[in-house]
């Protein structure tokens, strides 16, 4: 079956501008994460989903990071007004299961990779 | 405090070799899930081995073991046999399956394994 998919690839864009990033988990997860990778860098945990909720925004960086999810399915990362520090290569991950129960592994997205000008 | 720490920046091994990459985890919760992901140069993140807090045996997975000592809060990754596409960031991820946190995954920092000929 297919994977976690992503898109776009790749965004290059101005500062100031806003994007959207979007994340296509597996069908059937209830569980979403996103992640922020900056170049050499660990994974910074942005935000979980479990269905169409976020029980955990804490990771997101500022006010101008928001994340929807719908249908318990596709997910969009949204930066408004972007800045230089926004560049990054941005995850996206799914899972049969977030909270309870046995813990499983997420299976990662090939990524996009954000470059603000 | 960091939750998950990997203490290794970089590590080397011979061909054919064996490696352990550490890593130890810092949790309240009870129930929790440890996994290691290889990133190579590509970017993917490729899952490699679960070990869950409730697992009586080191998990296996192929060349992968998982050297899981509960009271020490440890799980370090045995690599038998290294091979040249071994080479890669090795990432240490925890997630906590109850409590305030349940659900949501911390990563490490990384150790980047090469693997010499």
């Amino acid at each position: 079956g297919a994977g976690v998919s992503q898109s776009p690839s790749n965004k290059v864009t101005e500062k100031g501008k806003d994007v959207e990033l979007r994340c296509d988990p597996i069908s059937g997860h209830t569980a979403l994460y996103w992640y922020r990778q900056s170049l050499g860098q660990g994974l910074e945990f942005l935000i979980y989903f479990q269905g169409n909720s976020a029980p955990d925004k804490s990771g997101l960086p500022s006010d101008r990071f928001s994340a929807e999810r719908t249908g318990g399915s596709v997910s969009t990362l949204t930066i408004q007004r972007t800045q230089q520090e926004d560049s990054a290569v941005y995850l996206c991950a799914s899972s049969p299961r977030g909270a309870g129960g046995p813990l499983y592994e997420q299976f990662f997205g090939p990524g996009t990779r954000l470059t603000v000008l | 405090a960091q939750k998950i720490t990997q203490t290794q920046p970089g590590m080397f091994v011979q061909e054919k070799e064996a490696v352990t990459l550490d890593c130890t985890y810092d949790t309240s919760d009870p129930s929790y899930g440890l996994f290691w992901y290889k990133q190579p140069s590509s970017g993917e993140m490729i899952f490699l081995i679960y070990q869950g807090s409730y697992d009586q045996q080191n998990a296996t997975e192929g060349r992968y073991s998982l050297n899981f000592q509960k009271a020490r809060k440890s799980a370090n990754l045995v690599i038998s046999a290294s091979q040249l596409g071994d080479s890669a960031m090795y990432f240490c991820a925890m997630r906590e399956g109850e409590g305030t946190n349940a659900g949501k995954s911390t990563f490490g920092d990384g150790t980047t394994l090469t693997v010499k000929p």
